[in-house]
């Protein structure tokens, strides 16, 4: 079991490029989640997916944040036109019946 | 709606003493799960206990907690702290049949020789 996947591990981009990050969750797992991480905010939600529909997204930054979960082994976020708001650690988790979420390492995104 | 509450952005500590973080919760829900996650430095949050059964200590590594429904609490306790503790510990909550978990701002405790 490797656990779940990220990448890229780091991306930076240039203000107001597009970053795709991508999600592998753990085989099995029903529920796929994205959080934003930084010293200010915390721990924020973004997003969850439930047997790859798209279930909470009351986290999500309107206008330029999408989420989609194409098929069971995949997630991907996108931002468009990023902002250096926009750095972050961006984590994803997954979940099965037991709620227990697991973290994958996340992708470190700067904005410059 | 759900909410988390960590009083403490940081607490400091000197090995050896004892440490509790407190977590208090708002949920609609009659039965909900509660759960503490601990963060070490440059790594991702992972579960360190969970529960869902009203006044029953659950354990692991060390660490305990009970949680209360009548308080709405679900502190977290170690009878010593050691240098190894020292990461950012997030109190969270979710409802029954609810995979969305809700997580408070979290508490830093560092722990010095």
């Amino acid at each position: 079991n490797a656990g779940v996947i990220q990448t890229p591990r780091h991306k930076v981009t240039g203000k107001g490029q597009e970053a795709t990050l991508w999600c592998e969750p753990i085989s099995g797992h029903s529920a796929v989640f994205w959080y934003r991480q930084t010293i200010v905010q915390g721990l924020e939600f973004l997003t969850y997916f439930r047997n790859q529909a798209p279930i909470d997204d009351s986290g999500m930054p309107k206008e330029r944040f999408s989420a989609q979960m194409p098929n069971q082994s995949h997630s991907t976020l996108k931002i468009q036109s990023t902002q250096p708001q926009d750095s972050a650690v961006y984590l994803c988790a997954s979940s099965e019946s037991s709620y227990e979420q697991y973290f994958g390492p996340g992708t470190r995104l700067t904005v410059l | 709606g759900d909410s988390v509450t960590q009083t403490e952005g940081l607490v400091t500590l000197t090995e050896g003493l004892p440490v509790m973080l407190n977590c208090t919760y708002q949920t609609i829900y009659s039965n909900p799960f509660l759960f503490w996650y601990v963060q070490h430095l440059n790594e991702s949050p992972r579960l360190l206990l969970k529960s869902f059964t009203d006044n029953k200590r659950t354990e692991h590594q060390g660490f305990h907690a009970t949680l209360h429904k009548s308080s709405s609490s679900f502190h977290l306790q170690k009878s010593s702290a050691q240098l190894s503790d020292s990461a950012l510990y997030y109190c969270a909550l979710t409802g029954t049949g609810g995979y969305k978990v809700v997580f408070g701002s979290g508490t830093r405790l560092l722990v010095s020789p």
